[in-house]
C-alpha cells in the first residue's frame, strides 16, 4: 500500500529536550516536505526537499532541522524545541510532474 | 495580504443543496492549483486539480480565473459525508504549495 508513515502520532516534551520525528516514504517520491498546522493559520511549509541530499528552507524554518540522505525518509529534527512549536506536524511526498501530494497522518507536538 | 484566503465559514447547508467555496490569490505567477479535502484532525488529501478550463468530477466543480486570481468549488447535492473543511491550494513553482486557511462544511439533516 503506498503510503507516508510518521512517527511518533504523538509527542509531549519539554523546553530544550532534543526530538527527532520520522518520515517515511515508499511510493519512490522525489520531493518531500514537512509542514505545521495551526488554527487559524492553516498549513505552512518548514523545509521541503526535491531529492537526496537537497534541502530548501520554506516559509518557517526557524528552529527546524532536516536531512535527506535516503530517498525515502526525511526527518525533522527539533534541536531545543519551545512552547510555540507546540502544533499538528504533516509530512508529505509528491513524485516529479505529479500533481498529488500524499501526507502523512501527522504528529501531534505538545512542548511545555 | 495572504497569498492563499479563503472564507473561514463555516457553512451549514442542509442536506441535498449546492454550496459553493471561493478562494483568492495574490501570486499572478502561480502555475497550478488544487482542492485537498481535511477531516478532523486527520491528514488532507486531494480532492481534485483545477485546470483553466474548468473540470467536473461526480458532484464536485472547479474553476479557475486566472484574470481574476480566483478559484472556486461547486458541490452538488451534498451529502452528511461531504462536511469536512476544504483547502485552496496554490502551487507557486515547483514543491512550493501555499495552503489556505480552509473553508469548513457541515452538512445537516
Amino acid at each position: 500500500e503506498a503510503q507516508v508513515t510518521q512517527n511518533p502520532r504523538y509527542l509531549i516534551t519539554v523546553t530544550g529536550k532534543k526530538l527527532t520525528v520520522t518520515c517515511s516514504q515508499n511510493m519512490n517520491h522525489e520531493y518531500m516536505s514537512w509542514y505545521r498546522q495551526d488554527p487559524g493559520l492553516g498549513l505552512r511549509q518548514i523545509y521541503y526537499s526535491m531529492n537526496v541530499e537537497v534541502t530548501d528552507k520554506g516559509d518557517v524554518p526557524e528552529g527546524y532541522k532536516v536531512s535527506r540522505k535516503e530517498k525515502r525518509n526525511f526527518p525533522l529534527i527539533l534541536e531545543s524545541p519551545s512552547p510555540n512549536q507546540t502544533s499538528l506536524y504533516f509530512c508529505a511526498s509528491r513524485g516529479t510532474g505529479r500533481s498529488e501530494q500524499y501526507f502523512g497522518p501527522g504528529t501531534r507536538l505538545t512542548v511545555t | 495580504r495572504k497569498e492563499v484566503e479563503q472564507d473561514p465559514g463555516p457553512f451549514n447547508v442542509p442536506e441535498g443543496a449546492t454550496v459553493a467555496f471561493n478562494c483568492t490569490y495574490s501570486n499572478s505567477a502561480s502555475q497550478s492549483f488544487f482542492w485537498y479535502r481535511q477531516d478532523c484532525r486527520k491528514e488532507p488529501k486531494l480532492l481534485m486539480s483545477v485546470y483553466s478550463s474548468g473540470n467536473e468530477d461526480g458532484r464536485f466543480t472547479a474553476q479557475l480565473n486566472r484574470a481574476s486570481q480566483y478559484i472556486s468549488l461547486l458541490i452538488r447535492d451534498s451529502k452528511l459525508s461531504d462536511s469536512a473543511t476544504y483547502l485552496c491550494v496554490v502551487d507557486r513553482a515547483g514543491n512550493k504549495l501555499t495552503f489556505g486557511t480552509g473553508t469548513q462544511l457541515k452538512v445537516e439533516l
